[in-house]
């Protein structure tokens, strides 16, 4: 199976701060990675797909990047309505594997 | 407006039975691939399984976790999607999503959700 390993597991930051979360694959999945975001007690929603394709409707504050094993997921400027848990997904190979969450919280 | 409505859940015994039902609406069910994905209480996400549609052959895939356990299958005539589950383990208590990624700016990527069902395996 492939591993996917977010970082960090918690980001402390303010509204206005510019963020970034890292997802690594063990292995190469070229650009099939999905991000998305859940808060508490809600379905998780889909954000970028693709590696660095909005989904329509997502703000255009956020963005992805990356291809092969490392890719990010970047807030150009936090708003208090994203924060919230975020997960990266690789769906190249069976079966598809999420990495372990980062907990986005106010500072 | 595409819908996904899971129904099923419940409170079931270590080595017990239960089906999940997944109802869907607002998209042509009969051409999308469907998943099932799961979330331990407190903890992340955790992909169960996917079947494809019909017309692409039907197939199905599942996480090792589950193999041989548990089986995904879809009634078109319905707009349904199922996962049966036999032989529960207390490790299988979580909340039950259904997805797929139909649609044109999905990608490949679980684009709509449903609201889950909570299975809880306990004695």
């Amino acid at each position: 199976d492939i591993q996917m390993t977010q970082s960090p597991s918690t980001l402390s930051a303010s509204v206005g701060d510019r963020v970034t979360i890292t997802c690594r694959a063990s292995q190469s999945i070229s650009s099939w990675l999905a991000w998305y975001q859940q808060k508490p007690g809600k379905a998780p929603y889909l954000l970028i797909y693709k590696a660095s394709s909005l989904q329509s409707g997502v703000p255009s504050r956020f963005s992805g990047s990356g291809s092969g094993t490392e890719f990010t997921l970047t807030i150009s400027s936090l708003q208090p309505d994203d924060f919230a848990t975020y997960y990266c997904q690789q769906y190249n190979n069976f079966p598809f594997t999420f990495g372990q969450g980062t907990k986005l919280e106010i500072k | 407006e595409v819908q996904l409505v899971e129904s099923g859940g419940g409170l079931v015994k270590p080595g017990g039975s239960l089906r999940l039902s997944c109802a869907a609406s607002g998209f042509p069910f009969f051409n999308a691939w469907m998943s099932w994905v799961r979330q331990a209480p407190g903890k992340g996400l955790e992909w169960v399984g996917r079947i494809k549609s019909k017309t692409d052959g039907g197939t199905t895939e599942d996480a090792a976790p589950v193999t041989g356990r548990f089986t995904i299958s879809r009634d078109d005539s319905k707009n349904t999607l199922y996962l049966q589950m036999n032989s529960l383990k207390t490790e299988d208590t979580a909340v039950y999503y259904c997805t797929t990624d139909w649609g044109p700016h999905c990608g490949g990527g679980s684009c709509y959700w449903g609201q889950g069902t909570l299975v809880t395996v306990s004695s």
